[in-house]
């Protein structure tokens, strides 16, 4: 069965940019989270997707969006990139996203904003 | 809000030595509690968990208690290895009401350790 598959693993943008990151959640997972990673503030939560919908979200600017797609398949966007948004970003996924699942993570994907 | 509190690291050790790495946390209702680890360049692998008191969860001779009187979930291992050496987070899974918990982790700081052989 395949992970949880995150593209690309590494962007390069400037300020202003904005990027988009793809992740591809395990088959039959249903529940895809995101989040940040950063050396200063460590993991931090973004927001969760379950059929389509944001059901959870953290503390981050309107810049940090995402959506998921029928197949599961969730992007996230962020737009006029600062230089703090430089980080990992990991999505996981779970069945249903319940207290007591299990997350998988990804890979992720290395974001540097120049 | 949630919140877990690991131990001050790094952490470095000599092979086969004991291992403990301290984590609090502090939650609304009952959550579950998680140990993950990472390694070099990649991300998260579950390492164990458990989803109530007094649970213990072990896995590739780690192991780590639910202590809900002491709201702690203590990582050990009896003999490391330098294949240990990683960063290890502890992480709890809020059992508040409504839909603050769906996908949501919350994450302690990390521990990086490092075993010498």
């Amino acid at each position: 069965k395949a992970g949880v598959t995150q593209t690309p693993r590494y962007l390069i943008k400037t300020r202003g940019q904005q990027v988009t990151l793809s992740c591809s959640p395990i088959s039959g997972h249903r529940s895809v989270s995101w989040y940040q990673q950063t050396p200063g503030q460590g993991l931090q939560f973004l927001f969760e997707y379950f059929s389509e919908t944001q059901r959870n979200k953290g503390n981050f600017p309107g810049r940090f969006s995402g959506r998921q797609f029928s197949n599961s398949r969730s992007e996230m966007n962020v737009s006029t990139l600062e230089l703090g948004d430089s980080a990992l970003y990991l999505c996981a996924s779970s069945s249903s996203g319940m207290p007591n699942e299990k997350l998988f993570f990804g890979s992720g994907t290395q974001l540097s904003v120049l | 809000g949630d919140s877990v509190t690991q131990m001050e690291g790094p952490v470095t050790l000599s092979e086969e030595a004991f291992l403990t790495i301290n984590c609090t946390y502090t939650a609304t209702g009952y959550p579950s509690l998680f140990w993950y680890v990472q390694y070099p360049g990649e991300g998260l692998q579950l390492l164990l968990k458990a989803t109530k008191a007094d649970d213990k969860g072990s896995n590739k001779g780690f192991e780590a208690t639910y202590r809900k009187e002491t709201t702690s979930f203590h990582l050990e291992k009896g003999s490391v290895q330098v294949s240990d050496s990683a960063v290890y987070f502890c992480a709890l899974k809020g059992g508040g009401a409504g839909g603050t918990s769906y996908g949501k982790l919350t994450f302690g700081q990390g521990t990086i350790l490092t075993v010498h052989p």
